[in-house]
């Protein structure tokens, strides 16, 4: 497997509540991604990163922000949790090359309540 | 902006026979594709990708898919379908010159002994 760690795995908090998730590589790829996942929508792409503190907008961006100082930390934040934001969230990398297939993390289960 | 349609939430089909997803895509300009499987609970798990070249791909796990420009569509084959198999199928699109990587809605597919 690719080295992707992402933390939490588990979270569970109440609307309204800032929450940040991480997503941590080893691989000094350049282009890191966050998705969620829920049913019937399949994977939807909400920010990306294309280097360091360059990031851009995604399909479901609004709720979010994201922010990468460093080339192996891409976070992202919910400023204040809504229950639709209730999903599973993915990170992913891929290096420089553009035609390189993205790995994937083990993905964070978020629940707001 | 790119796009995939994943036209079959489900595909049934009996052990030993052959297998088909489907997949169409659009994208502007040319596109990178790719396959990814899911297991419960895990991440996405990288099958096989089109670049360039052979418009017939082969991939892990005796997986294959076939890339056809003219009808914008790059679906995923198998001669002989394992009970193993039975997951949920991720197409994906890369448009050249773009670094967005976007997802179709996944197929689940069920293979019955």
């Amino acid at each position: 497997d690719a080295g992707i760690t992402q933390s939490p795995r588990h979270k569970v908090t109440e609307t309204g509540t800032p929450v940040t998730l991480r997503c941590h590589q080893t691989e000094n790829h350049r282009y890191m991604y966050w998705y969620r996942q829920d049913p019937g929508h399949g994977l939807r792409l909400i920010h990306y990163s294309y280097g360091v503190k360059d990031t851009d907008k995604g399909e479901v961006s609004d709720g979010y922000s994201v922010s990468r100082s460093k080339t192996e930390d891409f976070l992202l934040t919910l400023e204040s949790a809504t229950s639709s934001q209730t999903s599973v969230y993915f990170c992913a990398i891929s290096d420089y090359r553009m035609n390189t297939e993205a790995f994937f993390g083990q993905g964070t289960r978020l629940t707001v309540v | 902006a790119q796009s995939v349609a994943q036209p079959e939430d489900q595909v049934n089909v009996a052990e030993g026979n052959p297998l088909t997803v489907k997949c169409t895509y659009s994208v502007s300009g040319n596109p990178y594709l790719f396959w990814y499987v899911q297991y419960p609970n895990r991440g996405l798990q990288f099958l096989l990708k089109y670049i360039t070249g052979d418009n017939l791909v082969k991939g892990s796990y005796g997986f294959e898919a076939e890339f056809n420009k003219s009808q914008t569509s790059f679906h995923l084959k198998k001669p002989s379908a394992l009970v193993s198999d039975s997951a949920l199928y991720f197409c994906a699109v890369r448009d050249k010159g773009d670094d967005k990587i976007i997802f179709g809605k996944g197929t689940r597919l069920h293979i019955l002994p």
